[in-house]
């Protein structure tokens, strides 16, 4: 088991500017997962899917924020024109959803996002 | 509103002393409670979950209770060690979702 593996760990950039990061869930997790945390909060969910089909997003979610998962295997998150609000951890889960409904999230590292 | 709370928000024991958190939640969508650990600077870890159909789950010094009708379920950590100083979220339904909604967390210090 390698776990959730995301990529870069840290990630300083400009305001304005562009930011992708990538998750690479446990191979055989049908479901994955997008969240942001900030210092002192939970997890706030961001989106999610199941296989290749993004089968939600959060209403906070804002148009800058687009995410794909486009073989059903790693996603990827992307953020547009970056502003400061968006400086957080973003965390990465996944799962193997069945019919027992659902199951525990293996979560990653996180990419830390600071935004100059 | 929030749709789970979670209690307290910070907890100091001392080692070898009981430690409770407890989570409420509003929706009855779920069937899954799952709590995590979070040390700092790390990912959250899974470290006991429970479905709606018991009322109590184990695992050597960590248990986990659910009242369903009563909607709340909380955290049991018994014979506290320093090591289990850490942030504790718990996860609920949320707005008839499958996807779990995190309480705030709760900082748990254990004092040597």
């Amino acid at each position: 088991d390698t776990g959730v593996s995301q990529n870069p760990r840290h990630k300083i950039t400009k305001r304005g500017q562009n930011v992708t990061f990538r998750c690479d869930p446990i191979s055989e997790h049908n479901r994955l997962y997008w969240y942001r945390q900030t210092l002192g909060q939970g997890p706030e969910f961001l989106t999610y899917f199941q296989n290749e089909a993004q089968l939600e997003k959060s209403r906070l979610l804002s148009d800058r924020f687009s995410a794909e998962r486009p073989k059903g295997s790693f996603s990827t998150l992307e953020i547009q024109r970056t502003e400061q609000g968006d400086s957080a951890m973003y965390l990465c889960a996944s799962s193997l959803e069945g019919a027992e409904g659902n199951q525990p999230q293996h979560f990653g590292d996180g990419t830390r996002l600071s935004i100059l | 509103g929030e749709n789970v709370e979670q209690h307290p928000s910070t907890l100091s024991v001392q080692e070898g002393d009981s430690a409770v958190i407890k989570c409420t939640y509003s929706d009855s969508a779920s069937n899954y409670f799952p709590w995590y650990k979070q040390e700092l600077g790390k990912r959250p870890q899974l470290i006991i979950d429970i479905r709606s159909n018991v009322g109590e789950k184990k695992d050597q010094r960590i248990a986990v209770t659910l009242n369903k009708t009563a909607k709340h379920f909380s955290l049991h950590i018994t014979e506290t060690q320093p090591e289990d100083s850490a942030v504790y979220f718990c996860a609920g339904p949320s707005g008839g979702s499958y996807i779990p909604t995190f309480g705030r967390g709760t900082s748990l210090i254990v004092h040597p």
